[in-house]
């Protein structure tokens, strides 16, 4: 079964505009959200992360979103740039279990000028 | 970037050929994960290491193994490779602290095509 369900696929920004991508997830025993970035050829990296007893996180243009009864989570990117454009993924994990990810299809976003 | 490194990062095989894939980390990092990467799928977990010959499956283990038998390296290895294992492969690492950071570091990734 599909643990973290993330959406859109794809979404197109244009330059200084919001992007919003969106995650939901089954398992309340997960205690730790990242979001990682990925640049073609690259392995992901590290975006922003939240533990569930806050509710919002921001760092710099992002932040994340959290809702603990309806066991969503989003990334919000404020004032989008071209060199935004990537693919995000949304993770789940249980840090009690070797803190192993779960990851979300991916989102692949576009930034246009 | 952290110290993580993976040989080849290139490779073409035949339908079942053995393939071993390797991690290489610099940071004395506990846990080492392997992922693949899928159009659709995104990364899912394949095997996990949270210490030197302590290894466990993940998400989609069939048909792959893996050992480590030092801290630095962590290796995967496909008995006899089938196209369905046509993928991008990754490596990760954690330290894994109770309290402290999970982030997981990703290596540059190995392209693999099974003919």
């Amino acid at each position: 079964q599909q643990q973290v369900k993330q959406s859109p696929q794809s979404l197109i920004v244009q330059k200084g505009g919001i992007s919003i991508i969106n995650c939901a997830y089954e398992n309340t025993a997960f205690d730790y959200f990242p979001w990682y970035q990925q640049f073609p050829g690259k392995g992901p990296a590290l975006l922003i992360a939240i533990r569930p007893d806050v509710s919002e996180k921001k760092e710099g243009r992002f932040t994340i979103s959290f809702n603990k009864s309806a066991k969503q989570f989003s990334l919000h990117i404020m004032d989008s740039q071209p060199g935004d454009s990537a693919t995000y993924f949304c993770a789940v994990s249980n840090t009690g279990t070797a803190s192993k990810l779960t990851f979300g299809t991916g989102t692949r976003l576009q930034v246009t000028l | 970037d952290a110290g993580i490194t993976q040989s080849p990062r290139h490779k073409v095989t035949e339908t079942g050929t053995p393939v071993t894939l390797r991690c290489h980390q610099t940071e004395n990092h506990r846990y080492m994960y392997w992922y693949r990467q899928d159009p659709g799928h995104g990364l899912r977990l394949i095997h996990y290491s949270y210490g030197v010959k302590d290894t466990d499956k993940g998400e989609v283990s069939d048909g792959y193994s893996v050992s480590r038998s030092k801290t630095e390296d962590f290796l995967l290895t496909l008995e006899s490779a089938t196209s369905s294992q046509t993928s991008v492969y990754f490596c990760a690492i954690s330290e894994g602290l109770a309290g402290g950071s999970h982030e997981q570091f990703f290596g540059p990734g190995t392209r693999l095509t099974v003919l």
